[in-house]
Parts: C-alpha cells; sequence; structure tokens
C-alpha cells in the first residue's frame, strides 16, 4: 500500500511562512491534495491537484510536488492558521491516501 | 451551498451494528461520488468506503470488508453505512465527503465534508 508521511508537528512566528512536507514514493508523479482541520472541525480542503485553490481558501496557502515530496506553503502566517493539515493522493490500489498528518502551531 | 449532515452514531458494544446516514443538499448528489471517512480519537483521517454516482462501483477498505456496506439513495439525497460486527478500533468519528472529480482526471479528492457523526465501539 502506499504510504503518505509528514512531520508530526511545524512551528512558525506570525508572519512568517510555513512549509508543510509530505513525502511518498514519486508523489510527483501523483496529483496531491491538502486538507485543513482546526480543533473540533471537519476537514477543508485547502489546495487540489497540487496547486490548486477551492474558492474560499487564500491565496497565501499554494502547493508544490516533485520527486518523493509534495509541499503545502502558508505564507503569511496568521494565527487563524493553527490547525492540523493533512495531505493526500488517490492510488489505484489503496484508494484514497491521506498523510499521517502535521500540527501547525503559530508562536 | 453544499451542505452533508451525518446521523446515526452513538454507543454500541463489541459486535454490535449502526447504521450510519448521510443527507446531501446544495448539489446534484446523483452527480457525484461519495465516501465515507473516519478518524479516531487523537488520530488522523483514515478513508472506509466510496461509491460511485450510480451506486454501481463500491470500494472498501481492507479492514472494513464484510463488515460494512455503503449504499446511496439517489431519490432521497442520502448515503449511509451499515456498520456490523463492530470492533473497538472502529470508535471514531464518520465523515460523509463529496468527489467531485472525474474518471479522466486520473486522482481523487474530497471538496465538501459533513460534521461528522461519532460511533464509540465499548462494553
Amino acid at each position: 500500500s502506499y504510504v503518505l508521511t509528514q512531520p508530526p508537528s511545524v512551528s512558525v512566528a506570525p508572519g512568517k511562512t510555513a512549509r508543510i512536507t509530505c513525502g511518498g514514493n514519486k508523489i510527483g508523479s501523483k496529483s496531491v491534495h491538502w486538507y485543513q482541520q482546526k480543533p473540533g472541525q471537519a476537514p477543508v480542503l485547502a489546495v487540489y491537484e497540487d496547486s490548486d485553490r477551492p474558492s474560499g481558501i487564500p491565496e497565501r496557502f499554494s502547493g508544490s510536488s516533485s520527486g518523493n515530496t509534495a509541499t503545502l506553503t502558508i505564507s503569511r502566517v496568521e494565527a487563524g492558521d493553527e490547525a492540523d493539515y493533512y495531505c493526500q493522493v488517490w492510488d489505484s490500489s489503496s484508494d484514497y491516501v491521506f498523510g499521517t498528518g502535521t500540527k501547525v502551531t503559530v508562536l | 451551498e453544499v451542505q452533508l449532515v451525518e446521523s446515526g452514531g452513538g454507543l454500541v458494544k463489541p459486535g454490535g451494528s449502526l447504521r450510519l446516514s448521510c443527507a446531501a443538499s446544495g448539489f446534484t448528489f446523483s452527480s457525484y461520488s461519495m465516501n465515507w471517512v473516519r478518524q479516531a480519537p487523537g488520530k488522523g483521517l483514515e478513508w472506509v468506503s466510496s461509491i460511485s454516482s450510480s451506486g454501481k462501483y463500491i470500494y472498501y477498505t481492507d479492514s472494513v470488508k464484510g463488515r460494512f456496506t455503503i449504499s446511496r439513495d439517489n431519490a432521497k439525497n442520502s448515503l449511509y453505512l451499515q456498520v456490523n460486527s463492530l470492533k473497538a478500533e472502529d470508535t471514531a468519528v464518520y465523515y460523509c465527503a463529496r468527489d467531485p472529480s472525474i474518471a479522466a482526471a486520473g486522482t481523487s479528492w474530497l471538496d465538501s465534508w459533513g460534521q461528522g457523526t461519532l460511533v464509540t465501539v465499548s462494553s
């Protein structure tokens, strides 16, 4: 089965840039999607197909993917960005595969 | 506005059963594949099952095969998950989620989620 690995936590100061990585075998050949989940709430789609944003998601959220690593970048971090973030790919043998999740803390 | 509202969760003993429901509104339900995703307390997201727009294609994660059954009623804009032979490790919040992707995209993602319904399996 396909495995996606994320760092458990990332800390960032307000106004700075947070980068959340998602590692997987040849992930650059797959489309990567990202979800934001705030405490006690359902996940929200933040980025789809590597770098597209749904309506309502700020331009501060961007995605990229190459080789064995995909990255979600949050620019000009705000207190409201504090949440868990999950990457996800679709794999023909495993269907929807989620990453292990990263807790973003705004200092 | 897309709305997904789950119901049917609760406390059940090991070996018991529940039927989870998801009421959809704000979009043409019959045009979308739908999914159930669960999240154990303090843990990450785990995909459970998916059903195509017509109901013809159904998939499950290995750990629930033979115990869970996904279904839909397009006339009622509703998605269901029958969960049988429940185990402690099935304890989780169960979310229903919509997949907006098309087959030609070669990928799938989930663009709308309900608020979830909690299933607790305990004696």
